[in-house]
């Protein structure tokens, strides 16, 4: 299948540092992309849908100037934690959306970055 | 409101045939149906996706009846390594059509020697 490439795996900032995750979709171009928060034993939560060459829209509750994304081309999206704060420590995941004339709108993940701030 | 419902935790032995029923009543006329496992801290892994009727690839099958309600995910044979969270993905489409893909709480299957 196709393959989405997150960066970094995993990172440590310090309280009111900003951190960036990078969302590459490898062999193909994704128009969109997701980006999902995980707390552990929890399901994926969606925080906000990026499109290419447009802002991107954030679910109810996300702060769109803590959470900057950017997805500048279309093999690639960028989540811009601001003023990081321990409580914003987490499992970022990313996902990219292939369109397949052999089935529908396929959705594959990045490999998820952890996010710790201390 | 696209939405599903899984089971919350299945138990199984290894060798067994699993079955994983995901409850999707609201599923949109042109969506797919979409399953997903996931290990600790990686990003779901794609298995296996289907629009009706029944899928199979190599590691698993896709049973979806007539009104596509619903989809059973089938793993055979299954081992201690299949032991992780499964979830099946529909998507809502809203106002202005944007598709979001959403996850149910997904099913926790634990494989016993």
């Amino acid at each position: 299948g196709a393959v989405v490439s997150q960066h970094p795996s995993r990172v440590i900032c310090k309280s009111g540092t900003s951190v960036k995750i990078e969302c590459r979709s490898l062999d193909f171009q994704a128009t969109t992309m997701f980006w999902y928060r995980q707390f552990p034993k929890q399901s994926l939560m969606l925080m906000a849908t990026s499109n290419e060459g447009s802002k991107a829209t954030y679910e109810q509750g996300v702060e769109k100037d803590k959470f900057l994304i950017n997805h500048a081309s279309l093999t690639l999206s960028t989540l811009t934690v601001t003023s990081a704060h321990p409580e914003d420590s987490s499992f970022y995941i990313c996902s990219a959306r292939a369109q397949d004339r052999n089935s529908g709108n396929t959705i594959y993940f990045g490999e998820g970055s952890w996010l710790t701030v201390v | 409101l696209a939405k599903t419902t899984q089971p919350i935790s299945m138990d199984s032995y290894e060798g067994q045939e699993v079955n994983i029923t995901c409850s999707h009543n609201n599923i949109a006329t042109n969506d797919y149906i979409t399953w997903y496992q996931q290990f600790p801290s990686q990003g779901p892994r794609f298995i296996i996706q289907g629009y009706k009727t029944k899928v199979t690839n190599e590691v698993a099958s896709l049973f979806i009846p007539a009104d596509r309600k619903s989809s059973t995910l089938s793993l055979p044979r299954v081992s201690l390594s299949d032991t992780a969270v499964y979830y099946c993905l529909v998507g809502e489409v809203r106002t202005g059509g944007s598709y979001i893909p959403t996850f149910g709480r997904g099913t926790s299957l634990i494989v016993h020697p």
